[in-house]
């Protein structure tokens, strides 16, 4: 059975980087039907993507945020991880990893398995 | 940046009622749209995807309907365990984009 879990430190000093890892277990992240991602939601708002990747190398950003992440995937651990770096209050928020599937219906990935999500506080 | 954007913000209903979300996009998203369900301290959950189609495990009871720019999710006869926030989700074009939410309370 799949389950995706996130892990990190609950707390980060403003202009620091953050860095989150998540765990997967029931699939490999090396597998190429898969793109994996992290998605947060600030409190009280809707959420907000942030980046995926395949284990091929394929990775999209939001442009938002594309300066500020780094994606990565390592196959030996079976984990994924996200950086983002310089942050700041408004990068508060619950931090979810997920998987995307692939639908052969529109040819595209969609993210069909969510994590519990880890609350990230940028505070001093 | 495609917006989406949810009607209503909050509905109340009672368990056996009919209930209806309403999605709408900025732009065009053909039937790239996910909707999934959110209660608090728990992950996510994908209820429907490709507009209209139920993912592995998801009761009947909820059918998503719309293409273009107007999508609908209903709820044939809400549940108990159906209480909670709904949210959905364009992956026409990045960024992907989501929906401010709309919670189910229990009326």
């Amino acid at each position: 059975q799949l389950q995706v879990q996130e892990s990190g430190p609950g707390l980060v000093k403003p202009s620091e980087t953050l860095s989150l890892t998540c765990t997967v277990s029931g699939v490999s992240v090396s597998s190429t039907s898969h793109y994996w991602g992290w998605i947060r939601q600030p409190p009280g708002q809707g959420p907000e993507w942030i980046a995926k990747i395949q284990y091929s190398g394929n990775t999209y950003y939001n442009p938002s945020l594309k300066s500020r992440v780094t994606i990565s995937v390592d196959a030996s651990t079976n984990q994924f991880s996200l950086k983002l770096s310089s942050v700041t209050a408004a990068d508060t928020a619950v931090y979810y990893c997920a998987r995307q599937v692939y639908d052969g219906l529109l040819a595209t990935y969609y993210f069909d398995y969510w994590g519990q999500g880890t609350l990230v506080t940028v505070s001093s | 940046d495609i917006q989406m954007t949810q009607s209503p913000s909050s509905l109340s209903a009672s368990v056996g009622d009919r209930v209806t979300i309403t999605c709408r996009a900025s732009q065009a998203i053909s039937n790239y749209l996910v909707w999934f369900q959110q209660k608090p301290g728990k992950a996510p959950k994908s209820l429907i995807y490709a507009a209209f189609n139920l993912q592995s495990g998801v009761p009947s009871r909820f059918r998503g309907s719309g293409s273009g720019t107007d999508f609908t999710l209903t709820i044939s006869s809400v549940q108990p365990e159906d209480f909670a926030t709904y949210y959905c989700h364009q992956y026409n074009s990045y960024p992907y984009t989501f929906g401010q939410g709309t919670k189910l309370e229990i009326k």
